[in-house]
């Protein structure tokens, strides 16, 4: 399956845990996205990254929420200290370029807070 | 406030009816495009229409985009069980970045 790969698909965490989310973009993107999904709700933008680069992150709180996308391996959305209203559906998408056309989506990381 | 706003915000039909959903924003656009999202999966793209055009087709869609009203309009035609999904307009603005920015969604179920 040469799509995008995020895992892991279901995350668990107490309250002041941390939450790392991967996601892998399909083959020959370089561009990567993480949307940020509450139930019921639309998409909300977090962090744009290029391979070793943070181009945008807007989206993205300032405290607690990081992102990187090194130059090898996957992206990662990394939470420190967690808090029940972080829990969301996070979701990565990819594309060859610059905003050239469609996003690919991955199916999502689900992150509950207990 | 969200860049594109649909309406309406659910959507129930009969199967082998059409369903029509709205697509509004504030800012121009260099693109629109339409998304689907099945329970708990990711998005998939549907269509993109550009600025320059005005209605596009793809299969039993059917995407219009009006500039002067910044607005879009998405059909499906002869819907199915399976077209059961939330679907989603996401606009490409230069005031917005290099991001695409999601509106809030139609949830339209097609009853069989």
């Amino acid at each position: 399956n040469a799509g995008v790969m995020q895992n892991p698909r279901h995350l668990v965490r107490r309250r002041g845990q941390e939450a790392r989310l991967r996601c892998s973009p399909m083959k020959g993107h370089s561009h990567v996205y993480w949307y940020r999904q509450l139930p019921e709700e639309g998409l909300k933008f977090m962090v744009y990254l290029q391979k070793e680069n943070i181009i945008d992150e807007s989206g993205m709180p300032k405290e607690r929420f990081s992102a990187e996308f090194p130059k090898e391996g996957p992206s990662i959305l990394r939470i420190q200290q967690v808090v029940r209203g972080d829990s969301a559906a996070y979701f990565c998408a990819s594309s060859r370029g610059q905003l050239t056309g469609e996003l690919f989506f991955g199916e999502g990381s689900r992150l509950t807070v207990l | 406030s969200q860049q594109g706003e649909e309406d309406p915000q659910a959507l129930s039909i009969q199967e082998g009816e059409n369903a029509t959903m709205n697509c509004s924003y504030k800012t121009s656009i260099n693109n629109l495009q339409w998304y689907r999202q099945n329970s708990g999966r990711g998005l998939v793209h549907l269509i993109l229409i550009r600025s320059n055009e005005r209605e596009k087709h793809s299969g039993r869609l059917r995407v219009t985009l009006d500039t002067s009203k910044k607005s879009s309009s998405l059909l499906i035609t002869a819907s199915r069980a399976a077209d059961t999904a939330s679907y989603f307009c996401a606009t490409d603005a230069e005031a917005a970045g290099n991001k695409l920015t999601f509106g809030g969604g139609t949830r339209v179920l097609v009853k069989p």
